[in-house]
Formats: structure tokens, C-alpha cells, sequence
């Protein structure tokens, strides 16, 4: 089955910066790559996804990379507000096998 | 409104006293799955079912069952509860996949917090 490992497992910037948070999956059949926000104490909401036919995909601050030789893929959030810290997870695979998140802060 | 419930959403129990969780979605979602989150292990999954009376196992299914009999309700069960299954849990559900821009966007369900004394 498919094996996503996730990095870094915390994030710490100050406003404005941006924030980089990387996943590689291992099942080369994957073609579909979700990114979830999860707020404390919520439900994980997905907030950018990418399918394996495209490369990279934005949605105003966050942006979703795909390098499909190299079985990676990337959130990339620019301009980050205090209101983006939450813990962001990826999935990969058919069976949708999550990373072990990122908790992303933002210093005011 | 599309929506994935779960209940109850909150359950203190006691060692071996057989409980279920219920998961109910009125997206016609052919494919439902349970997850359990525990801090820095991220969200694992239990058993997935990809239609009706179609259940597999996933990667953490010892201690759980689950039954598919209709395809809006995917119930969790937990015949013997121990304190090592104390955890959040997640039901979710999307589509089987395949052609459709929306065909693997999965839906979560708020969650339900078990604590087993």
C-alpha cells in the first residue's frame, strides 16, 4: 500500500513569511494529492488538491506542487496570516493514506 | 446540505462494554472510511469500505468491526473497548474515484472523542 511521510512536523513563521511544507509518497499509481487543514478541535477540511496530470495548481495564497518523478509534492502558503496556523496534512493513494501533519504557527 | 454525521460526538465508557459509532453521508458516496487520530500519528486509517457490503481492512483494524448494509451508514464498532483505542475518530466518505473532477474529494465528519476507562 501506499506510504506517505510528511516534513517537517512543525512550522514556525513570522507574518508575511511563507511556509513550505513538503510530503513523499511512495505507490507510483498515485493521482490524487490532498491537502487538509485541520483546525483544534475540528474536522480535517480540504483546502488545495492536485491530480497527477498537472504540475502545480494555486489558489490565491497556496499552491500545490507535484513532481511526480520524484514522488513528491508540496504546500507552499505565501503572505501566511496567524489565522493559516492550524495542523496541515497530505494523502496520497486510492485508500487516501495521510502524512502525520505539520502543526503550522504564524507569529504575529 | 452535503454532510457526513457522526454520533455521538463525545463517549466516556469503561473497559470491555461493546459500543458503536455511527456515520451516516447523503452524498450517494460509494466509498466511506473510519480513521482514528492520535497526537503526532496523524489520521489512520481503521477499515475503508468501497461499496455496499464491500469492507477491507486498513492499517490499524485490531479491536474494531464494521458493517456496510446500506450505503449511507458505515458504523464502527468496538465489541471489547480497551484504553489504547481512547482517540478522536473520524468518519469520512467521497466517491469511488476515476473520471469527475470531484471523484476523490473526501468529506469528514466532525469527529467523535472516546475515552475507555
Amino acid at each position: 500500500g501506499e506510504n506517505v511521510e510528511q516534513h517537517p512536523s512543525t512550522l514556525s513563521v513570522q507574518e508575511g513569511d511563507s511556509a513550505v511544507i513538503k510530503c513523499t509518497y511512495s505507490d507510483s499509481a498515485s493521482n490524487y494529492f490532498p491537502w487538509y487543514k485541520q483546525e483544534l478541535g475540528k474536522r480535517p477540511q480540504l483546502i488545495i488538491d492536485i491530480r497527477s496530470n498537472v504540475g502545480e495548481k494555486k489558489d490565491q495564497r497556496i499552491a500545490v506542487t507535484l513532481n511526480k518523478t520524484a514522488k513528491h509534492f508540496s504546500l507552499h502558503i505565501t503572505e501566511t496570516q496567524p489565522e493559516d496556523s492550524a495542523v496541515y496534512f497530505c494523502a496520497a493513494g486510492n485508500d487516501m493514506r495521510f502524512g502525520a501533519g505539520t502543526r503550522l504557527t504564524v507569529k504575529p | 446540505e452535503a454532510q457526513v454525521t457522526q454520533n455521538p460526538r463525545y463517549l466516556i465508557t469503561v473497559t470491555g462494554k461493546k459500543l458503536t459509532v455511527t456515520c451516516s453521508q447523503n452524498m450517494n458516496h460509494e466509498y466511506m472510511s473510519w480513521y482514528r487520530q492520535d497526537p503526532g500519528l496523524g489520521l489512520r486509517q481503521i477499515y475503508y469500505s468501497m461499496n455496499v457490503e464491500v469492507t477491507d481492512k486498513g492499517d490499524v483494524p485490531e479491536g474494531y468491526k464494521v458493517s456496510r448494509k446500506e450505503k449511507r451508514n458505515f458504523p464502527l464498532i468496538l465489541e471489547s473497548p480497551s484504553p489504547n483505542q481512547t482517540s478522536l475518530y473520524f468518519c469520512a466518505s467521497r466517491t469511488s474515484g476515476g473520471v469527475g473532477r470531484l471523484g476523490m474529494r473526501q468529506y469528514f465528519g466532525p469527529g467523535t472523542r472516546l475515552l475507555v476507562l
